[in-house]
């Protein structure tokens, strides 16, 4: 069975400071996606970043990047120069071809809170 | 392009009541997901409807269902109506295939 396990439940930073989000899944099917999701307090998942089971490369895309490594079933979240605007909860998500897509198993999620 | 837009956004019920949620995805996404999300639960899958089909379904009783129209709109419904159904509704629509799923506000219900 699928399963996402994030063991930050929260972290607290001060802004400009860099932040790691941890995150490992578990899956049997070879074709999967993962996605990072952040939730600010108006309750809304806003969609982050998406990588595919089968491209291990990693990405910078303006002050957030990810590593993903297969080996270690683990796909990270870092958010650089960390703003007050970027407090919320990230969560971490997975989906797999088994469900086409369809589903997605989340992470218990991670409270940021970024202090000025 | 207007995004994935959920019906009511508050709600509140009597236990025992039934309620009908709607949403409405992005224009040309065709499958539809519905999430519950509660402190002690998280996030967790209720069901997917692609094509009128329900595709995939997680584990929660009969009592809550769903349904997906012609143009791609969806209704869930739960039935007897317990205190422990009150939570976040999420609704989320893709495209198909392999595409990313985008979320809606949300429908904050309280059963009391």
């Amino acid at each position: 069975a699928q399963k996402v396990t994030q063991a930050q439940t929260e972290i607290s930073v001060v802004e400009k400071e860099d932040v790691t989000l941890d995150c490992v899944y578990e899956t049997r099917d070879t074709t999967y996606y993962l996605f990072w999701y952040k939730q600010p307090p108006s309750g809304e998942l806003v969609f982050l970043i998406r990588r595919n089971s089968f491209d291990e490369q990693n990405e910078i895309s303006g002050r957030y990047s990810w590593n993903f490594q297969k080996s270690t079933s683990s796909f990270n979240f870092t958010i650089t120069a960390s703003q007050v605007v970027d407090s919320a909860v990230y969560f971490c998500a997975l989906s797999e071809r088994g469900t086409s897509y369809g589903k997605l198993t989340f992470g218990q999620g991670t409270i940021l809170t970024v202090h000025p | 392009k207007a995004g994935v837009t959920q019906t009511p956004r508050y709600l509140i019920k009597t236990r025992g009541q039934q309620v009908t949620l709607s949403c409405s995805p992005i224009s040309g996404h065709r499958s539809v997901s519905w999430y519950q999300q509660t402190p002690g639960q998280g996030l967790q899958f209720l069901f997917e409807y692609f094509s009128e089909t329900q595709r995939n379904k997680g584990n929660f009783p009969g009592r809550f269902s769903g349904r997906q129209f012609s143009n791609s709109r969806s209704e869930m419904n739960v039935s007897t109506l317990e205190l422990g159904d009150s939570a976040l509704y999420l609704c989320a629509s893709k495209v198909g295939g392999d595409g990313g799923q985008y979320f809606g506000p949300g429908t904050r219900l309280t059963v009391t």
